[in-house]
This record gives C-alpha cells, sequence and structure tokens, in this order.
C-alpha cells in the first residue's frame, strides 16, 4: 500500500523562529516529491518540488532522503502569512498524487 | 501566471440529482485530474485523464461518475445520482507530464448533497 505519513500539529511557532516537518512514505521506487501548501478551504498551492540533491527557495528548504524514505521541510525566518497546512505529496511513479495528511502550522504573533 | 479554473464555486444539489462539475486546465497542459477532499481529510484522487481517455481511476470511482473533455478547453467531471457523502470540495489540476512536473490545481467546487 502506497502511503504518505505526517505529523498533523498542530505546530504553534513564535514569528521570526525556524520550524521543520517531516514525512515518511513507503515505497522506495517513489519519483517525485512535492511540498503544497493548503490554506483553510482553499485549493492545494505548489510550495516546492522536492529534488535529491535537496533544494532552497528563499526561506524554504527541502530534503529528501531516499535511502529512509523521508522528505522534511524548513522555513526559516517564519512570517505571520506562513500559516497554513503544508502537505507532503508524492507521485508514486504513476499518474496520481498521494497526499499526507498534512501539518498545521500557525505563526504567533 | 496561467491557471485552473474550476465552476461553479459552490453547488448545492438534492440527493440523487446529477451534477457536473466544470474546470479549464491549463492550456498547454496534457494530463488532467479530479481530486476530493471531504471536510477534515486529505486530499484524495478520483481520475487521471490523457488523450482523450481515463488512464486511471481510484476505487471511489465508480460506475456513477464520469469525466468528459467536450471540447478542446474544459473537462468536466458528472456524478450521475449524487449521494450525501459525495458532499466534498473537488479539485481539478493538471500538468504537462506524468511523473515529474508537479500539478497545479483549481480553487475548488464545494459540493453540498442535500
Amino acid at each position: 500500500r502506497k502511503e504518505v505519513e505526517q505529523d498533523p500539529g498542530p505546530f504553534n511557532v513564535p514569528e521570526g523562529a525556524t520550524v521543520a516537518f517531516n514525512c515518511t512514505y513507503s515505497n522506495s521506487a517513489s519519483q517525485s516529491f512535492f511540498w503544497y501548501r493548503q490554506d483553510c478551504r482553499k485549493e492545494p498551492k505548489l510550495l516546492m518540488s522536492v529534488y535529491s540533491s535537496g533544494n532552497e527557495d528563499g526561506r524554504f528548504t527541502a530534503q529528501l532522503n531516499r535511502a529512509s524514505q523521508y522528505i522534511s521541510l524548513l522555513i526559516r525566518d517564519s512570517k505571520l502569512s506562513d500559516s497554513a497546512t503544508y502537505l507532503c505529496v508524492v507521485n508514486f511513479g504513476n499518474e496520481k498524487l498521494t497526499f499526507g495528511t498534512g501539518t498545521r502550522l500557525t505563526i504567533i504573533p | 501566471e496561467p491557471e485552473v479554473t474550476q465552476t461553479p464555486s459552490h453547488q448545492v444539489t438534492q440527493m440523487g440529482q446529477e451534477v457536473i462539475l466544470r474546470c479549464v486546465p491549463i492550456s498547454n497542459h496534457l494530463y488532467f485530474y479530479w481530486y476530493r477532499q471531504i471536510l477534515g481529510q486529505k486530499v484524495e484522487f478520483l481520475v487521471s485523464f490523457y488523450n482523450n481517455e481515463i488512464s486511471e481511476k481510484s476505487e471511489i470511482f465508480d460506475d456513477q461518475f464520469s469525466v468528459e473533455r467536450p471540447d478542446g478547453s474544459n473537462f468536466t467531471l458528472k456524478i450521475r445520482s449524487t449521494k450525501l457523502e459525495d458532499s466534498a470540495m473537488y479539485f481539478c489540476a493538471s500538468s504537462s507530464d506524468r511523473e515529474i512536473q508537479p500539478q497545479h490545481f483549481g480553487d475548488g467546487t464545494r459540493l453540498s448533497i442535500l
């Protein structure tokens, strides 16, 4: 069975802090990996793809560990606008995306 | 930036009625998808569509569901006889390839079955 597991949180973090989320996936043959964010009752929006060598986009850093089958997301200098649910998403080599339950993040002023 | 658009944003329907949810994918994308999210639950795959045919579907996508690309721009999801448990957000997505490129989501249709 192909699954994606995340800690649902909630994570309540003061503004300016660094926060990290992890996600594990069940199938070592997985093809591609993404972090999406979802605001309340809105659509998932792509935050970043996750590459084998790790990648950074401004305050966001994503890492992939294929041997241990986990993905991480690090947010530095968190802003109030970072409050959202962060979805770990895996394409297991077929056409569909498999979503984790999401990790809820609230940035506290 | 090009985006996926969906209509209507909210649909309220009596149980047993047919509904059609509409989507306009990003214009140069070739792969189209429907997902749903029941309130408080994770996003779930329903169906993928490529080259005018279904390429994969989940066990949720039973005989009550169908998809169609009636013209060069629209992609529709039809539920023939709605049930209470069909109440959910329905998201359309599109992508330029099958595995590597991310899928881009529309802002969803909230379907409420009474």
